[in-house]
């Protein structure tokens, strides 16, 4: 079935350094991607998504590019605030599969220090 | 901005007791997601509405988790008996319709079986 891969955690920077989280994908179809952001003791909330190759998802300073070839939808900042910290999660949701359920990696948790 | 509401937020149960969370989607959304995020994982589904009929119920275990939608508005997820494995966070989401659309979570109901 259908799987998402995520660089395990936690991961610690400092403040203003670059981040990229790793993700990878295995899909039946052609699934459209997402990055969920979970802050402490909150559900949660949709950072960007792609829904087709070479795609680029942005927010907030974050960015994420769905490469097919690869299967990646890597997230990347270019410098990172405290208020960052939280953990985020990969996914995919996937046509082939009939149902519109999202399917998670297993969270990277991210700390970014002053 | 219109939000997806869960309650309680809380739940402390022993274990073989019966526990019921309550989620109310945002208004008009005619699709409803249970999905259950396990400490240190990421969220797998239990259970997708739409309307009030179920669309996917396969990963629901029936022997002791039931969900409904009766009226094809608000939702309740019960678990009878519960267990100390099912100690876990309890994530609601929905979508406007049947289409490919972004999920919005609620807060979620974190449940502690003892």
């Amino acid at each position: 079935g259908d799987s998402v891969t995520q660089m395990e955690g936690p991961v610690t920077l400092s403040e203003e350094a670059f981040l990229t989280i790793n993700c990878t994908y295995t899909a039946t179809g052609y699934p459209s991607l997402f990055w969920y952001v979970q802050y402490p003791g909150e559900g949660l909330q949709l950072l960007l998504k792609a829904t087709k190759a070479d795609d680029k998802g942005s927010n907030k300073g974050f960015e994420a590019t769905y490469r097919k070839e690869t299967t990646s939808f890597h997230l990347e900042k270019g410098s990172v605030q405290v208020s960052d910290s939280a953990v985020y999660f990969c996914a995919l949701s996937d046509p082939a599969q009939g149902a519109q359920k999202l399917v998670f990696g297993q969270g990277t948790r991210l700390t970014i220090n002053p | 901005e219109a939000e997806v509401a869960q309650s309680p937020r809380y739940k402390i149960t022993e274990k073989s007791q019966a526990v019921a969370f309550w989620c109310d989607p945002i208004s008009g959304h005619a699709t409803l997601y249970w999905y259950r995020q396990i400490l240190g994982q990421g969220p797998e589904l239990l259970v997708q509405f739409q309307d009030e009929s179920v669309v996917d119920d396969s990963q629901l275990p029936k022997d002791r988790f039931s969900a409904e939608r009766l009226k094809g508005v608000d939702s309740t997820l019960k678990i009878q008996p519960a267990e100390l494995g099912d100690s876990a966070m309890y994530l609601c989401a929905s979508t406007r319709g049947r289409g490919w659309e972004t999920q919005y979570f609620g807060p979620g109901t974190r449940l502690l079986v003892l």
